[in-house]
């Protein structure tokens, strides 16, 4: 099945720096890769996805970029603000053309504290 | 919408106790999750569905059993609870043609 390595497992920048966060994956047929951000106590709640045919995303502050060659996926933020600190998830799955899809693997989560 | 609900919030039980956590979603969805929490280990899969009458093992399935008798409701069943299932679980659910997966709020077990 798929494994999913997440780097680092805890981040700290400064605020206004930004923070990149990388994820392995070990299944080629994986096409769907969905970063989540979890505030303490909170539930996961997806931030940003890309799908595997297209290199890099962005959603203002936040970017995803894809190596489907090397298998790997990184998520980067600019401009932190105290308000990005949380731990950030990501995740992989196989999406099929119909929209069915297997199951999603996460990573073992990175704590990301933004220092004022 | 509600979205996914899960009930209780926390739960406190004893070693060998059942108990079922429970779970909701009015979105319609088709595919219903169940992840447990553990600090370093991220969301394991525990059992899904992807569909009423439908239901899977994920990675971590043991001690733990499911049914999808409606489309709305996701229940998980302890049969007797160990230490080990001292957790975070969470319930998640995503329509049949789309890749969101959406998260209901979280049930904390502790298990003495």
């Amino acid at each position: 099945g798929e494994n999913v390595e997440q780097h680092p497992s805890t981040l700290s920048v400064q605020e206004g720096d930004s923070a990149v966060i990388k994820c392995t994956y070990s299944d080629s047929a994986s096409n769907y890769f969905p970063w989540y951000k979890q505030e303490l106590g909170k539930r996961p709640q997806l931030i940003i996805d890309i799908r595997s045919n297209v290199g890099e995303k962005k959603d203002q502050r936040i970017a995803v970029t894809l190596n489907k060659t090397a298998k790997h996926f990184s998520l980067h933020i600019t401009e932190t603000q105290p308000e990005d600190s949380a731990v950030y998830f990501c995740a992989a799955s196989i999406v099929g053309s119909s929209g069915s899809a297997r199951q999603l693997t996460f990573g073992s989560g990175t704590q990301l504290t933004v220092l004022p | 919408n509600a979205g996914v609900t899960q009930t209780p919030k926390f739960q406190v039980l004893k070693t060998g106790q059942s108990m079922t956590l429970q779970c909701a979603q009015d979105m319609n969805h088709e595919y219903m999750s169940w992840y447990r929490q553990d600090p370093g280990m991220g969301l394991r899969l525990i059992h899904y569905s992807v569909g009423a009458g439908i239901t899977d093992q994920g990675e971590v399935p043991n001690g733990y059993n499911v049914s999808r008798s409606t489309t709305e409701d996701f229940p998980l069943r302890l049969l007797s609870a160990a230490p080990s299932q001292t957790s975070v679980y969470f319930c998640a659910s995503r329509g049949a043609l789309s890749d969101t997966q959406y998260f209901g709020p979280g049930t904390r077990l502790t298990v003495l």
